[in-house]
């Protein structure tokens, strides 16, 4: 059974800091890995989506890896602002429409 | 296209109530996801369907759960009855089969049984 794990689960930073958000996962057959914020009391948004087959996926301030052989990806925010402050979600999924499965989240929080 | 829409955003209700939840998914998406969002257990899968046909529904937790999708644009989760412990944010997503298979997500229904 795919198991995703976060890491931290709450991080604080000065404003304009750079920033790694830790995921891994047990199960390294994937078909993608998907990126993901939550506000408070809101719904996700999706970020950002890395295929199997693919490396790396950059939208904006924002770069994610995958390394699948070893069952972790990394979300980097470049120059972090408040209003970055949200829970950032990692989920994988096995196969074409099989359901996501989710990371408990790690709680980012930018001081200004 | 407006998004993954779920009604209503906010529901209280008493226990012992039947209580429906509803979804419209993206327009063309063939997939769609149930999840329940705990602080205790974070987003879990409750069932899937691919194509209207449910798929798995080994996430639902009791027969007091249930959930159909009577046509490509609708579905509906229902607990009957409603226990305090069903309070939580209740989500829907949907997504297309064949491309990268991202999935977007719906606002969410905040349950409170009371």
């Amino acid at each position: 059974k795919q198991e995703v794990t976060q890491i931290p689960a709450a991080l604080s930073v000065p404003e304009g800091e750079n920033l790694v958000l830790n995921c891994s996962f047990t199960d390294s057959a994937i078909y993608n890995l998907q990126w993901f914020r939550q506000d408070p009391g809101k719904g996700l948004t999706s970020l950002l989506l890395i295929q199997s087959s693919q490396r790396e996926q950059t939208s904006g301030r924002l770069n994610a890896s995958l390394d699948k052989s070893s069952g972790r990806s990394t979300l980097y925010i470049a120059a972090s602002q408040p209003g970055d402050s949200a829970t950032y979600l990692c989920a994988v999924t096995g196969s074409g429409n099989t359901p996501l499965v989710f990371g408990k989240g790690t709680r980012l929080s930018v001081i200004a | 296209d407006a998004g993954v829409i779920q009604s209503p955003r906010h529901e209280v209700t008493e226990m012992g109530q039947e209580v429906t939840l509803r979804c419209k998914p993206i327009s063309g998406h063939n997939s769609l996801f149930w999840y329940r969002q705990t602080m205790m257990r974070g987003l879990e899968l409750l069932i899937y369907f691919n194509n209207n046909v449910p798929i798995d529904d080994s996430g639902m937790p009791e027969d007091r759960f249930s959930a159909k999708m009577p046509n490509a644009s609708f579905s509906t989760l229902k607990i009957q009855p409603s226990e305090p412990r069903d309070s939580a944010v209740y989500f829907c997503a949907s997504s297309f089969q064949g491309r990268a298979t991202e999935a977007f997500f719906g606002q969410g229904t905040r349950l409170t049984v009371v």
